[in-house]
C-alpha cells in the first residue's frame, strides 16, 4: 500500500492566492520529499525535509513536517498560472531509503 | 548531460507478447527505480536497485522482472504482457543516501505502454 496520502486530491485557486497541500504517512521516515509533475512529463524534485527538521523554505515554497502527527504540508505562495501541475509527496524510509509516493494533488491556478 | 533517458517513449503490445523497457542514467547514480503511474493511483514502485548486480521488489512486482548488469542501466521486462499492465512507466535514479540522506530522485519522461 502507498505510504503517503495527499489532501486534497484536487485544488483550484485564483492566481496570486496561496496553495496548501497536505500529506499524511504511516510509518517512521528518514525524510519526506515533494515533487511536481507537469502533464505528460516526469516528476521534478522540489524540496526535501529531513525527519529532524520541522520547516524548510525554497523560494515561494514552504514545507513543514510534524513527525508526531506523521504529516507534512506544502505551501506555494503567490501562485502563478505556471504552477498548475500535480504535486506528490514521497517518503524515504528504512535502511535502503526506499521511496514511496502518494497519489498526488492536482493543482489548477485560475487566471 | 542527458540525465535519465527512457526508451521507448511509446509502445503498443498484444496480450502475451514480451518486451523490455530500458532506463539509462549518466549521473553515476547508485540507486535506480521503476514505477508505474495509473490514473488516480499516483506512482507505485515496481522494483528498485541499490547497486550494480542487485535488485529488490517494490510494492507491485508481480508480472515484471528487472536486471542491473551495468551501473548506468536498469531494465524492466514484461515476459507475458497483460492488459492490466497498460500504464505509464517511469524510471528514476539517485545517489546513494549519505550521512545526511539528502538525495532526491531524478526522473525520466516516461514510457507509455498499451497492452491490447
Amino acid at each position: 500500500s502507498q505510504q503517503g496520502e495527499e489532501d486534497p486530491q484536487a485544488l483550484s485557486i485564483q492566481e496570486g492566492e496561496n496553495a496548501t497541500m497536505n500529506c499524511s504517512y504511516k510509518t517512521s521516515i528518514n525524510n519526506l520529499q515533494w515533487y511536481r509533475q507537469n502533464s505528460g512529463r516526469g516528476l521534478v524534485h522540489l524540496i526535501l525535509i529531513r525527519s529532524n527538521e520541522r520547516e524548510k523554505h525554497s523560494g515561494r515554497l514552504r514545507v513543514t513536517l510534524d513527525t508526531s502527527k506523521k504529516s507534512s504540508s506544502l505551501l506555494i505562495t503567490a501562485s502563478r498560472a505556471a504552477d498548475t501541475a500535480s504535486y506528490f509527496c514521497a517518503t524515504a524510509a528504512g535502511r535502503d531509503d526506499k521511496i514511496i509516493f502518494g497519489k498526488g494533488t492536482r493543482l489548477h491556478i485560475l487566471p | 548531460n542527458a540525465g535519465v533517458t527512457q526508451t521507448p517513449k511509446f509502445r503498443v503490445l498484444k496480450t502475451g507478447q514480451s518486451m523490455t523497457l530500458l532506463c539509462a542514467q549518466d549521473m553515476n547514480h547508485e540507486y535506480m527505480y521503476w514505477y508505474r503511474q495509473d490514473p488516480g493511483m499516483g506512482l507505485r514502485l515496481i522494483h528498485y536497485s541499490v547497486g550494480e548486480g542487485t535488485t529488490a521488489k517494490g510494492e507491485v512486482p508481480d508480472g515484471y522482472n528487472v536486471s542491473r548488469l551495468k551501473k548506468q542501466n536498469f531494465l524492466l521486462g514484461l515476459e507475458s504482457a497483460a492488459p492490466s499492465q497498460t500504464s505509464v512507466y517511469f524510471c528514476a535514479s539517485r545517489r546513494r543516501p549519505g550521512v545526511d540522506s539528502n538525495q532526491p530522485q531524478h526522473f525520466g519522461d516516461g514510457t507509455r505502454l498499451s497492452i491490447l
